[in-house]
């Protein structure tokens, strides 16, 4: 059974520009969910992803958008950059019904110059 | 109030102590209450998780003390080691939705 896995591990992006992360689910999930982590901080919910659908959104702008394939992998996609963008990106994923657990993936570093 | 508070920011203890970490919450709604550890430079780990129908959950050196009354709940690490030294999040769920709502960390210090 393999673990959550995020790629790519590091990014540098400029300011205005697009990124694209990638999460691959843990095997038997069907759920996935993304969150921003700023350096020092607790992990803040952006949004999840169910069967394809987003299920729930935190207080992020629409420039933060993702998808989720038939295999249940995701994107994230953010629009834009700004300097605060900068951060850890982590993927989680999770089975639906009476299990709780969210098992994270190692996320990726962005860097917004 | 979506908002877990966590305390303290910082401990440090000698090998052989006792790590106590400590979340308080408001919103009645949350059904569910995981510990993450995270070491640097990767993603949190699940340690250990509680309902708020039991009042306590141990595993090998991790427990939960959870005080439905009171809104709070902590972590006890016993016979801290120095690998245990790790950021570790108190976390709430929503019964609504899978969202994790995280609190703001302790970073923990066992010396040898």
């Amino acid at each position: 059974e393999t673990g959550v896995t995020q790629s790519p591990t590091h990014l540098i992006k400029t300011r205005g520009q697009q990124v694209t992360l990638r999460c691959s689910s843990q095997s038997g999930h069907n759920t996935v969910s993304w969150y921003q982590q700023a350096l020092g901080q607790g992990p803040q919910f952006i949004f999840q992803y169910y069967r394809e659908e987003e299920n729930g959104r935190g207080n992020f702008p629409p420039r933060f958008s993702g998808l989720q394939f038939p295999n249940y992998s995701s994107e994230l996609n953010v629009n834009a950059l700004e300097l605060d963008d900068s951060a850890l990106y982590l993927c989680a994923s999770s089975s639906s019904g009476l299990t709780y657990e969210q098992y994270f993936g190692p996320g990726t570093r962005l860097t917004v110059t | 109030q979506q908002q877990v508070k966590q305390s303290p920011q910082s401990l440090i203890v000698q090998k052989g102590g006792i790590s106590i970490i400590n979340c308080a919450y408001e919103n009645t709604a949350f059904d569910y209450f995981p510990w993450y550890q995270q070491f640097p430079g990767k993603g949190p780990a699940l340690l250990i998780a509680i309902r708020p129908d039991v009042s306590e959950k141990k595993e090998g050196r991790f427990t939960i003390s959870f005080n439905k009354s009171a809104k709070q709940f902590s972590l006890h690490i016993m016979d801290s080691q120095p690998g245990d030294s790790a950021t570790y999040f108190c976390a709430a769920r929503l019964d609504s939705s899978y969202k994790l709502i995280f609190g703001s960390g302790t970073r923990l210090l066992v010396r040898p």
